[in-house]
């Protein structure tokens, strides 16, 4: 079956320090993944995703991630934080072989802290 | 117009009333999604319509029922439930359907069931 795991519950950065949200995946056959973000009261808002091709995907908000096929990770990436960017972060996955075939399959989820 | 609408925003119910939640968008999309959220967890997929057909039912009580009326709306009929199922409620559409869509998400109607 396809997952992602998100390892950490939640990750504290200093605004203006870079920030990296983990991810890692398990999948059978070619990955298509993706970040979405969901602030306070609010419905999820894509970010970006990885199809195929260059293994550093850029994004919304000044976004990116890079793909790891040998490590099996996508991890969330920015340079320079901003206090704005504190929210839920979830990876996911489209399930492509199970039951709800195209179904995304998510992460549990790791919310960002940006302390000024 | 690149938004999903949610309403109400809020719903609270007993449970033995009858209430519908709304969802509505007008960028052309073929897909549209209902997902459940509990606090502090991952949006769980309930249903799927694409080209106004229920392509994906995830095995949901049938105290939930969902209902697509035209191409822009999609409505959930909420009938006798049960306090666990109190939760955020989520609408999305995509494109299409298909596995490098991605999904546009309403702000979702929060359910509490008394």
């Amino acid at each position: 079956a396809q997952s992602v795991a998100q390892p950490e519950d939640q990750v504290n950065v200093a605004e203006g320090n870079p920030l990296t949200v983990k991810c890692t995946y398990s999948v059978s056959g070619n990955p298509y993944l993706f970040w979405y973000v969901q602030y306070p009261n609010r419905g999820l808002q894509f970010l970006l995703k990885y199809i195929t091709g260059d293994n550093l995907v850029k994004g919304s908000y000044g976004f990116e991630a890079e793909f790891n096929k040998s490590q099996t990770s996508f991890h969330l990436k920015k340079p320079s934080a901003l206090v704005s960017d504190s929210a839920l972060y979830f990876c996911a996955v489209r399930d492509l072989y199970g039951g709800s075939q195209g179904n995304l399959i998510f992460g549990k989820g790791t919310k960002l802290s940006v302390k000024p | 117009d690149t938004e999903v609408t949610q309403t109400p925003k809020h719903l609270v119910m007993g449970m033995t009333n009858k209430k519908s939640l709304k969802c509505e968008q007008h960028m052309g999309h073929r897909a549209m999604y209902w997902y459940k959220q509990k606090a502090k967890k991952p949006p769980e997929l309930m249903f799927v319509y694409s080209y106004e057909k229920l392509s994906i039912n995830e095995s949901v009580p049938s105290r939930f029922s969902p209902e697509c009326p035209n191409s822009s709306l999609l409505n959930l009929h909420l009938h006798a439930l049960q306090p666990e199922d109190s939760a955020l409620y989520l609408c999305a559409s995509s494109q299409d359907w298909g596995p490098n869509e991605k999904l546009f998400f309403g702000s979702g109607t929060q359910l509490s069931v008394l």
